[in-house]
């Protein structure tokens, strides 16, 4: 298919586990984003890659949360020690520009 | 595809005043949720509106969602040259799962000192 894919597409997990979620983008996006969406709010942004820039990590909620990603290419999102407060949806969504941005259709988190 | 429109497209205004920014949608949603991007910096959740709330507050951010006219504004009072950003609305599908929210193209606004 051609649109953003993630996986898992769910995962369960133990408190202090650590997990990695990826994420392929639409072949040829430049602008990759990563984003939390909890149980009936809105989209939280983690962190944005722009083609080779520097990663804007600003909304990373802590240093257990990382992201790498490959050229312009999959990315993974790597959370470190779980918490039950991790619990959520992780969406990925990639854009040429910001006018739209393609969703992933997310990996549903759940820390036990 | 569905989009939000906002306008105006640009808006400059003396720090201080308040901003109004207006968003038009085509179909039937289940909320509508407004973001904030500061240059080359990812998207920052604001606030959402559900399709059975007509105005909701948020520090000195209000919105209101009139589902008759399929549309919704974004006022910030008392601006400051830190709201200066683009304002994106986004919709999502009634029945739609995370890949049917799409934002529209934006306002930017400038806060003058």
């Amino acid at each position: 298919g051609a649109g953003v894919s993630q996986s898992p597409s769910n995962k369960v997990t133990e408190k202090g586990k650590d997990v990695e979620l990826r994420c392929d983008p639409i072949s040829g996006h430049t602008a990759l984003y990563w984003y939390r969406q909890r149980l009936g709010q809105g989209l939280e942004f983690l962190i944005y890659f722009q083609g080779n820039s520097a990663p804007d990590k600003s909304g990373l909620p802590s240093d257990r949360f990382s992201a790498e990603r490959t050229g312009e290419s999959v990315s993974t999102l790597t959370i470190q020690r779980t918490q039950q407060e991790d619990s959520a949806v992780y969406l990925c969504a990639s854009s040429l520009a910001p006018v739209t941005q393609y969703f992933g259709p997310g990996t549903r988190l759940l820390v036990l | 595809s569905q989009q939000g429109e906002e306008d105006p497209q640009a808006l400059s205004i003396q720090e201080g005043e308040n901003a109004t920014m207006n968003c038009s949608y085509k179909t039937s949603i289940n909320n509508l949720q407004w973001y904030r991007q500061n240059s080359g910096r990812g998207l920052v959740h604001l606030i959402l509106i559900r399709s059975n709330e007509r105005e909701k507050h948020s520090g000195r951010l209000r919105v209101t969602l009139d589902t008759s006219k399929k549309s919704s504004s974004l006022l910030i009072t008392a601006s400051r040259a830190a709201d200066t950003a683009s304002y994106f609305c986004a919709t999502l599908y009634s029945g739609g799962g995370a890949d049917g929210l799409t934002f529209g193209k934006g306002t930017h606004l400038i806060i003058q000192p």
